[in-house]
């Protein structure tokens, strides 16, 4: 399967406790998105990145929200000093960019991480 | 943060029915997305909408883009049980380099046996 990937699928934390989620996008596509959505509603843009490249942050990405993608495959999402509004599905997209804009973004499985 | 209006936010259907859902928007959208997520999963790209008036077929499913670009809808024919989970609409906006999708506020979908 060359699907978006995510590790892990299930996070528990207790408050106060640093996180970080990994995402691992379709092998050719350059450009990587995090999402947040909380239950009965869609997801919520978080951030992207073009290659290793932070292109855009939402203002709903707090301080305590830092997202990387080193080398421009992989990213990780880490979320500091947890709180229990934290608690939400985390999913990872990504997308290639093509000569006429960008093709449609693909969603991995996601990330429920439950603060307690 | 924004989300554009679905509607309905939930259908209760029998087997064989079809299904008609849409999302509107107050501001104009560049490309229209519909994906499907069930529990616990993420969402899965059904049809891909880039031109205003545009009307897709992928299998059962029919999606147009509202000539307006503020608006889409998704039809799909003769449901089955495996069509159960929510239907999320999604635009991306017009201006160039703006990669941020909007999401709608989903459409729950049961099949009553």
């Amino acid at each position: 399967d060359t699907g978006v990937s995510q590790d892990p699928r299930h996070k528990i934390t207790k408050r106060g406790q640093n996180v970080t989620f990994r995402c691992d996008p379709i092998s050719e596509h350059n450009r990587l998105y995090w999402y947040r959505q909380t239950l009965g509603q869609g997801p919520e843009f978080l951030t992207y990145f073009q290659n290793e490249a932070q292109l855009e942050k939402s203002r709903l990405l707090s301080d305590r929200f830092s997202a990387e993608r080193p080398k421009g495959s992989f990213s990780t999402l880490e979320i500091q000093r947890t709180e229990q509004g934290d608690s939400a599905m985390y999913l990872c997209a990504s997308s290639r960019t093509l000569a006429g804009g960008t093709d449609t973004q693909y969603f991995g499985p996601g990330t429920r991480l439950t603060v307690l | 943060g924004q989300q554009l209006n679905q509607s309905p936010q939930s259908m209760f259907i029998q087997e064989g029915e079809d299904v008609s859902m849409n999302c509107t928007s107050s501001s104009i959208f560049n490309t229209w997305l519909w994906y499907k997520q069930e529990p616990g999963e993420g969402p899965v790209l059904l049809i891909a909408l880039y031109k205003a008036g545009e009307l897709t077929s992928n299998g059962r499913l029919t999606a147009q883009f509202g000539i307006t670009r503020k608006d889409s809808f998704l039809n799909i024919s003769a449901s089955i049980p495996s069509d159960v989970g929510i239907y999320f609409c999604a635009g991306l906006p017009l201006d160039f380099g703006n990669e941020k999708l909007t999401f709608g506020t989903g459409t729950r979908l049961t099949i009553i046996p």
